[in-house]
């Protein structure tokens, strides 16, 4: 069963605006990873939220983490047409850190210019 | 910096054939990982090594499935025989400790 599940499935906006997307999942955590697929290549990391934090900020990305309601969102402020992407959560099985990540089924994002 | 390395980019070839699967991780990684993703699915965790030793391969479908990973700096992934619904992307991917994965661009595997 999936650790991470994303929503929306698809998200569609105008060049400019800000694209939220959200995750959750089911087991206790000690991290929470974000990723992003371009079409055709791997994925790439974003971003690790740890469980003793409550917000992270890299670039134009903004990442909360809420462990008492097991979710997790990304917000991307004045998106670019490059952003157009699918945008994954993973997370470590159970609290401990074993190395195995499971992967949400993701967020297709379009950024139309 | 060169990433992860995964040959071929793409492979078509026959039901019933040997097809193996090329990763070089990044140099001083001691985690490497290989998923499948489809469309179905999405992305599955096959396997996983740490320090060159199989830690947990229960996500590989079949015993038509082997990884192997000799050295620090290879690894492959090995169908035989293969079957048309093992087509799918195949990733490797890569981390230094726990902490975030380095992937590969993948190996888009087409089993006519």
């Amino acid at each position: 069963s999936q650790q991470g599940e994303e929503d929306p499935q698809a998200l569609s906006i105008q060049e400019g605006e800000n694209a939220t997307m959200n995750c959750s999942y089911k087991t206790s955590i000690n991290n929470l990873q974000w990723y992003r697929q371009n079409s055709g290549r791997g994925l790439v990391h974003l971003i690790l939220i740890r469980s003793n934090e409550r917000e992270k900020h890299s670039g134009r990305l903004r990442v909360t983490l809420d462990t008492s309601k097991k979710s997790s969102s990304l917000l991307i402020t004045a998106s670019r047409a490059a952003d157009t992407a699918s945008y994954f959560c993973a997370t470590p099985t159970g609290s401990s850190n074993t190395g195995k990540l499971i992967f949400g089924q993701g967020t297709t994002l379009q950024v139309k210019p | 910096d060169a990433g992860v390395i995964q040959s071929p980019r793409h492979e078509v070839t026959e039901m019933g054939q040997e097809v193996t699967l090329r990763c070089k991780p990044i140099s001083g990684h001691d985690y490497l990982f290989w998923y499948r993703q489809t469309m179905m699915r999405g992305l599955e965790l096959l396997i996983y090594f740490n320090n060159n030793v199989p830690i947990d391969d229960s996500g590989m479908p079949e015993d038509r499935f082997s990884a192997k990973m000799p050295n620090a700096s290879f690894s492959t992934l090995k169908i035989q025989p293969s079957e048309p619904r093992d087509s799918a992307v195949y990733f490797c991917a890569s981390s230094l400790g726990t902490g975030s994965q380095h992937f590969g661009d993948g190996t888009r595997l087409s089993i006519l």
